[in-house]
C-alpha cells in the first residue's frame, strides 16, 4: 500500500545548530504537508507544496518538494529551544480523499 | 471560533466497556477525521467523513465504530474497548477532502487508557 516514510525517527541537537528532516512517497504526490506536534500537544499546519521543485521558507524554516514530487524535506536553521517537537509530512491517499501522515522525527534541543 | 473541541480529553475504561468519543468543529468544514496516535507510529486514520452523510474506512477501523451526527459532529464509538486501544485520539477537519489539498485542523485529542 501507499506509504511515507521519515527519517530520521529522533534527532537531538545543540542549540544553534541546523536540523533536517526527510521524507519519501512510495507514489507521486499532488502535493505535501508539514506539520508540528509540540509536546503534549496536537499536529498544527506549517505549510503545503504544491509544484515540483518548489522551495518556501518561514523565517528559519526551509521546505523543499522534490523534482519528481515524491520527497520533501524540512531545514531549521539555527535551532531554538522553541523548535522541539515532532514533525510530520503528509501526503494525500491516492483517492484524494484523506492524508496519508509520515511516521514523523522528533526534534530535541538542548541549550 | 473554538475550533476543533473534543471531549473527554481522559479517559480510562475496563477491557469489554464501551465508550463514545465526542468532536465538533465550528470551522463549517466539510470533512472530518478520526486518527490514533501511538509512540513511533506516528498518525494512523481510523475513519472519516469526506462530507456529511458519508463516512469511509481508513488504515485502522477494526474496533471502532463513526457518526456523522450533521456537518458540526462527527462521533467514534468504542463498542468493547480492547487495551490494545490504549491510545491518543484527534479529531480533525478540513474544508474538503479532494487531492488531500487542504489542510487539516486538529482538535487537543482524548488520552485513552484500556486496562
Amino acid at each position: 500500500g501507499q506509504q511515507v516514510m521519515q527519517i530520521p525517527q529522533y534527532q537531538h541537537v545543540q542549540e544553534g545548530e541546523d536540523f533536517t528532516t526527510y521524507c519519501n512517497s512510495s507514489t507521486t504526490l499532488s502535493n505535501i504537508q508539514w506539520y508540528k506536534q509540540r509536546p503534549g500537544g496536537h499536529p498544527v499546519f506549517l505549510i503545503q507544496l504544491v509544484k515540483s521543485g518548489e522551495v518556501k521558507k518561514q523565517k528559519r524554516l526551509t521546505f523543499q518538494f522534490g523534482e519528481a514530487k515524491k520527497n520533501s524535506s524540512l531545514h531549521i536553521t539555527a535551532t531554538q529551544t522553541t523548535d522541539v517537537g515532532t514533525y510530520f509530512c503528509a501526503g494525500p491517499s491516492q483517492a484524494g480523499t484523506a492524508l496519508i501522515f509520515g511516521k514523523g522525527t522528533t526534534l530535541s534541543v538542548s541549550s | 471560533n473554538a475550533g476543533v473541541t473534543q471531549t473527554p480529553k481522559f479517559q480510562v475504561l475496563k477491557t469489554g466497556q464501551s465508550m463514545t468519543l465526542q468532536c465538533a468543529q465550528d470551522m463549517n468544514h466539510n470533512s472530518m477525521y478520526w486518527y490514533r496516535q501511538d509512540p513511533g507510529m506516528g498518525l494512523r486514520l481510523i475513519y472519516y467523513s469526506a462530507s456529511e452523510g458519508t463516512t469511509d474506512k481508513g488504515e485502522v477501523p477494526n474496533g471502532y465504530n463513526v457518526s456523522r451526527l450533521n456537518k458540526r459532529e462527527f462521533s467514534l464509538r468504542l463498542e468493547s474497548a480492547a487495551p490494545s486501544q490504549t491510545s491518543v485520539y484527534f479529531c480533525a477537519s478540513s474544508e474538503y477532502a479532494g487531492q488531500g489539498s487542504y489542510e487539516q485542523y486538529f482538535g487537543p485529542g482524548t488520552r485513552l487508557t484500556v486496562t
